[in-house]
């Protein structure tokens, strides 16, 4: 079965600096998407960035970077220049070749910026 | 702006005592979907409509249907809530049934189950 794992609960990053959210996945398949999504307190969960396992570049987005380590099933999202709306909670995400939309999330890590 | 609108944010109502979430979309995308997040963990997927198609998710309970009588609209209807059905639900939309297509998520209706 496919999983998403999330293993930092929580983390905190002080403003300007960097910091690296950590996802692990399992899954048998060779083709499939990941994603990260952004849910901020009361506000809806938007997408951050997203990954094809097919492409070997690294995807990024701004401040926003991955990761992605195909053989170890690894795709970090790394913050840069943190900023004080940042703070959200952070889901990694995953949909695979067997499935056309189906999400399988991760159990989030909550990422506080302080000032 | 275009978007996903839930209607209530906060719902509360009675073990046993059917209760209906309500999800709207601007987008005009054709498929939408029902998320369940309970405290703590992943957000869990319903079921989803591709236009008039419903997608029902092997493991949802027959205690959650629901309906989309327009691209607009969407419902929720919980037919006998249990306490265990406390949670999030999340709506969300997408343009196409693709893998690589990013979903819109409404602000979400939080469920009290009393």
């Amino acid at each position: 079965a496919q999983t998403v794992t999330q293993s930092q609960p929580e983390m905190s990053v002080q403003e300007a600096e960097t910091v690296t959210l950590s996802c692990t996945y399992d899954t048998s398949e060779s083709d499939y998407y990941l994603f990260w999504y952004k849910q901020p307190p009361s506000r809806q969960m938007i997408l951050v960035i997203r990954q094809e396992a097919y492409k070997q570049q690294n995807a990024t987005e701004n401040r926003f970077s991955v990761n992605f380590q195909k053989a170890a099933k690894s795709f970090s999202l790394k913050i840069s220049d943190s900023q004080l709306g940042d703070a959200a909670m952070y889901f990694c995400a995953y949909i695979y070749s067997g499935a056309t939309n189906k999400l399988i999330f991760g159990t989030g890590t909550l990422l506080a910026v302080q000032p | 702006d275009a978007m996903v609108i839930q209607n209530p944010r906060y719902q509360v109502t009675q073990f046993g005592k059917p209760v209906t979430l309500s999800c709207s979309q601007t987008l005009n995308h054709n498929v939408m979907y029902w998320y369940q997040q309970k405290s703590s963990q992943a957000p869990k997927l319903l079921f989803h409509y591709y236009d008039k198609d419903f997608n029902n998710e092997a493991d949802t309970p027959d205690n959650f249907q629901s309906r989309r009588p327009n691209t607009s609209f969407c419902f929720l209807d919980i037919r006998s809530p249990g306490l265990g059905d406390a949670a999030m639900y999340l709506c969300a939309t997408s343009r196409e049934a693709l893998r690589q297509a990013e979903q819109y998520f409404g602000p979400g209706t939080r469920l009290t189950v009393t």
